[in-house]
């Protein structure tokens, strides 16, 4: 049973799009939620995470949390080429770990 | 910026045969994480530690078991590896916190014949 559930699994937007992917945990313990990037052939960075219900912007990028609904959003303005990857959602599991969902894969077409 | 280093990058190994990856990290972290990454999976966790002498078991040890001997080394071994383990491995790191987030090896791709 995957715990974090992530849509859609692909998304194409063309340069200067917004893209917008959604993520949302099964487990009803889960508060906080942490957004990863994943390049081709690269390995996972940390791109934002979000701890508090609300909204958080860093740059063109802005996550948003609702701890009832156990779902989290991040929403990408003025997308650009170099934005196309993976973008993978976590969730915690209570033992400082993580449950990763599969990601949804991004292209940016220019 | 926290540094994991991961060897071998690539590895083709033969069905039975034994496996070791290494995973060094030299941000003094208590947590160290090994997953294994497949396309229509994302990652998945196979074993973590919480320091040295420490390992448990993920979501997915079975064929798999792992070692800590120090706080910067953590190894997963392959006794005998099947196909069925042909992956992307990944290393991470991470200082134990709550919200503390993992930094990540570059990965080990291996293949089983």
């Amino acid at each position: 049973q995957q715990k974090v559930q992530q849509s859609p699994e692909s998304l194409i937007v063309p340069e200067g799009g917004m893209a917008s992917l959604n993520c949302t945990s099964s487990d009803r313990n889960v508060d906080y939620f942490w957004w990863y990037r994943q390049h081709s052939g690269k390995s996972p960075k940390m791109l934002m995470s979000i701890f508090s219900n609300g909204e958080k912007e860093e740059g063109r990028f802005t996550v948003h949390l609702n701890k009832a609904s156990l779902h989290t959003s991040l929403h990408i303005r003025d997308s650009q080429p170099s934005d196309s990857a993976l973008y993978l959602c976590a969730a915690p599991t209570g033992y400082q770990n993580f449950y990763f969902g599969k990601g949804t894969s991004l292209t940016v077409i220019p | 910026e926290a540094a994991v280093t991961q060897s071998p990058r690539n590895k083709v190994a033969v069905t039975g045969g034994k496996v070791t990856l290494s995973c060094n990290q030299t941000n003094n972290h208590n947590n160290m994480y090994w997953y294994r990454q497949d396309t229509g999976h994302g990652l998945r966790l196979i074993h973590y530690s919480y320091g040295a002498g420490s390992t448990e078991k993920g979501d997915i040890p079975d064929g798999y078991k792992a070692s800590r001997p120090s706080q910067e080394n953590f190894s997963l071994i392959l006794e005998l590896a099947t196909p069925s383990q042909t992956s992307v491995y990944f290393c991470a790191s991470g200082d134990g916190h709550n919200y503390a987030e993992q930094f990540f090896g570059p990965g080990t791709r291996l293949t089983v014949l």
